[in-house]
C-alpha cells in the first residue's frame, strides 16, 4: 500500500520553463512534507519542505504547494535549468515528533537545453 | 570528514552469505535510518534508530539487522542475502525531533546479490 504516490516516473522541460512535479498521499495523518532532490550515484538531498498549516512555501526558484482536501502537494521550479535535472522525491511524516518519513516513488526530471 | 559516510561504495556478495553495510555520522544526531531504493518503489524504510541502544522495524525489516552501541555508528547487517536485497541502500541522519529540517543522506552503497 503506497501512502505516497508519484504518478509520473519521469518529466522533461524546456530550460526556462516551469517544471511541476506531483505528489498524492493517502495518509490523512501526514501534517509535514518534504522535497529531496537526487543526482545519480548520491544520496537524496533535503530542497523544501511544507507543514500541514500551510499550502504554499517558497524558496528562490523553488515553491511548494499543497492541497490537504485533495491529498495533493506539488514542487513548481521557475525557471528550471540544467542543473535542476535529477529524480525528484517528495516525502512525508505523521505527527510532529514522528521522525519517520515516507517516500514516493521519485520522479527523474529532464531539462532540455 | 565531517557529515556521513557509507562503506563500502560498492559490494558484490553470493547468496546465502552475511553482509554488513557500515554508516558513520560525524554530527552526533540522535536519529539515523536505512531506507532501500528500488525502481519503481523510491526509499523504503528499514529500520530506524532514535537513539544509542533504541531501534526499531520500518515498512521492510525482514531479512535485515541493525544494532546502534554508539551513537556514531549505525551498521545494517543482512543475516543470508537473497536476490531480492539486490539494491542501494542509503543511511541518513537527523539531530531534529522533528522533521522539519529533513535528513542528511550518506551516498549509498549499491548491494549485489548473486
Amino acid at each position: 500500500d503506497q501512502q505516497v504516490k508519484q504518478n509520473s516516473p519521469s518529466l522533461s522541460v524546456q530550460e526556462g520553463r516551469i517544471s511541476i512535479l506531483n505528489c498524492d498521499y493517502t495518509n490523512s495523518m501526514f501534517d509535514y512534507f518534504l522535497w529531496y532532490k537526487k543526482y545519480p550515484a548520491e544520496g537524496p538531498t533535503f530542497l523544501i519542505s511544507i507543514s500541514s498549516i500551510k499550502d504554499k512555501n517558497e524558496d528562490g526558484r523553488f515553491t511548494v504547494f499543497l492541497n490537504k482536501s485533495a491529498k495533493h502537494l506539488s514542487l513548481h521550479i521557475v525557471p528550471s535549468q540544467p542543473g535542476d535535472s535529477a529524480v525528484y522525491f517528495c516525502a512525508a511524516s505523521g505527527t510532529q515528533g514522528a521522525q519517520k518519513l515516507v517516500f514516493g516513488q521519485g520522479t527523474r526530471l529532464t531539462i532540455n537545453p | 570528514d565531517a557529515g556521513i559516510t557509507q562503506s563500502p561504495r560498492y559490494k558484490i556478495t553470493e547468496t546465502g552469505r552475511q553482509v554488513t553495510l557500515m554508516c558513520h555520522q560525524t554530527w552526533s544526531h540522535s536519529y539515523m535510518f536505512w531506507y532501500r531504493q528500488d525502481l519503481g518503489h523510491g526509499l523504503r524504510l528499514i529500520y530506524y534508530s532514535a537513539a544509542a541502544d533504541i531501534t526499531d522495524k520500518g515498512e521492510v525489516p525482514d531479512g535485515y539487522v541493525v544494532s546502534r552501541s554508539k551513537t556514531e555508528n549505525f551498521p545494517l547487517t543482512l543475516e543470508s542475502a537473497t536476490r531480492s536485497q539486490t539494491s542501494v541502500y542509503f543511511c541518513a541522519s537527523s539531530g531534529s525531533r522533528t522533521t522539519n529540517y529533513g535528513y542528511t543522506f550518506g551516498s549509498g552503497t549499491r548491494l549485489t546479490v548473486v
